[in-house]
């Protein structure tokens, strides 16, 4: 298995806390993401990461926030939590070795559950 | 604009039958394909990969995939279910952005049910 740790696995928090998602990978690989996963929609983008300090936004950034100040770690704060942010969180990590032949796959944590209450 | 759709939200089969799951996309770029899988409260495994090499994919567990560019699908096939095939099944393309990066994008996922 890839070395992806997400933390913590499951958060109860209250709306309008901050909120901070970490992701902890050992694998060295460029590219992080953070997804959010909910019934009905597969896997949404909420920001991406492609090295140290930068990033970029995904599908479905309002109301998130990402750091990476390291290779291993990327981080998802929650600036505010609502409760329409409950869902599961998964972070995955990618490196691309050139195309046509880019091995773009990712590989993903296991995933923070996070309620909103 | 990049877009995957998988056309049934859920498929039922018995077990031992054949399994079909579709998938349909969009992708200005020659892009790469991939199914995912995921089994109830885990992360997401790779079945298997396009990337521009052959268009018949084989994966783990007896999955296999065609990339049809001419019907711009990339369906996953099994001959025989298999109790243990019960999950949720994504299929997701990578076009290229313009930061060289590769955003997945993943359809909304077909939940299979095997049944005795």
């Amino acid at each position: 298995d890839a070395g992806i740790t997400q933390s913590p696995r499951h958060k109860v928090t209250e709306t309008g806390t901050p909120v901070t998602l970490r992701c902890h990978q050992t694998e060295n690989h460029r590219y992080m993401y953070w997804y959010r996963q909910d019934p009905g929609h597969g896997l949404r983008l909420i920001h991406y990461s492609y090295g140290v300090k930068d990033t970029d936004k995904g599908e479905v950034s309002d109301g998130y926030s990402v750091s990476r100040s390291k290779t291993e770690d990327f981080l998802l704060t929650l600036e505010s939590a609502t409760s329409s942010q409950t869902s599961v969180y998964f972070c995955a990590i990618s490196e691309e070795s050139g195309r046509p032949k880019g091995n773009t796959e990712a590989f993903f944590g296991q995933g923070t559950r996070l309620t909103v209450v | 604009a990049q877009s995957v759709t998988q056309l049934d939200s859920h498929v039922s089969v018995s077990e031992g039958t054949p399994v079909l799951l579709r998938c349909n996309y969009s992708s200005s770029y020659s892009p790469s394909l991939f199914w995912y899988v995921q089994h109830p409260n885990k992360g997401l495994q790779l079945l298997l990969k396009y990337t521009s090499a052959a268009t018949l994919v084989k994966g783990i567990n007896g999955f296999e995939a065609e990339f049809k560019k001419s019907e711009t699908s990339f369906h996953l096939t099994k001959p025989s279910a298999h109790m243990s095939d019960a999950a949720e099944y994504f299929c997701v393309v990578t076009p290229r952005a313009r930061d060289s990066s590769y955003k997945l994008i993943f359809g909304s996922g077909t939940r299979l049910l095997v049944r005795p």
